[in-house]
């Protein structure tokens, strides 16, 4: 168990439809990552969020949005779904904004996953 | 631009025997960070190990240890006397960004696929 926490474990949804996905990152980490993982385009890197703001951005669509709260949980909006959005979305966590690679103890941990069917 | 390699899409080993995970990494920046994590089927992403580009030893976790080679950029995982339940996906990691303005944000290689035999 790697301390990070992802609901719901399975979604089926309608193309069109509005879903959010909720992450609870392990105790003490300030930073949430998302991650989405489908068969063709593999592990991509969506957006961070540290301590309550984002840090970075990455392969994110403009119908996908997330924030993470004051409680440092956060959330995954993924709107007007199509059928191409269907993935595993990872939600990961580690303490630090910044890493120091040379410091094993910001390393980077993943929940279970978010397993969406768009249909 | 940073880059993950992982060149063997599938390998078996058998049951108790060592095997080798290939990763090879590109990046311009000499601090970084190299991670393996490994995937079974129900699909969970689980942390193996961790290497630092500063870190002098070789990391080692229990059965798992990463080979270091940072000359030649390779960051190979060693698994030791494998169990059937080692049999997953593994992917290879690296931490992207420059001194202070590293994001946290990783970069995966395309997995190798592990099968162990009894």
């Amino acid at each position: 168990d790697s301390g990070v926490t992802q609901t719901p474990k399975h979604l089926i949804t309608a193309t069109g439809q509005r879903v959010t996905l909720r992450c609870s990152p392990r105790s003490g980490d300030l930073s949430v990552y998302w991650y989405q993982q489908s068969l063709d385009q593999g592990l991509q890197f969506l957006i961070q969020y540290y301590n309550g703001e984002e840090r970075a951005k990455g392969n994110i669509l403009e119908r996908f949005s997330a924030q993470q709260f004051p409680d440092l949980h956060s959330e995954l909006n993924l709107s007007s779904l199509e059928l191409g959005d269907s993935a595993l979305y990872f939600c990961a966590s580690s303490v630090a904004r910044d890493s120091i690679p040379s410091t094993s103890g910001n390393t980077i941990y993943f929940g279970e996953g978010s397993w969406l069917t768009v249909v | 631009a940073q880059k993950i390699t992982q060149t063997q899409p599938g390998m078996f080993v058998q049951e108790k025997e060592a095997v080798t995970l290939d990763c090879t990494y590109d990046t311009s920046d000499p601090s970084y960070g190299l991670f393996w994590y490994k995937q079974p089927s129900s699909g969970e992403m689980i942390f193996l190990i961790y290497q630092g580009s500063y870190d002098q030893q070789n990391a080692t976790e229990g059965r798992y240890s990463l080979n270091f080679q940072k000359a030649r950029k390779s960051a190979n995982l060693v698994i030791s006397a494998s169990q059937l339940g080692d049999s997953a996906m593994y992917f290879c990691a690296m931490r992207e960004g420059k001194g202070s303005s590293n994001t946290g944000k990783l970069i995966f290689g395309q997995g190798t696929t592990l099968q162990v035999k009894p």
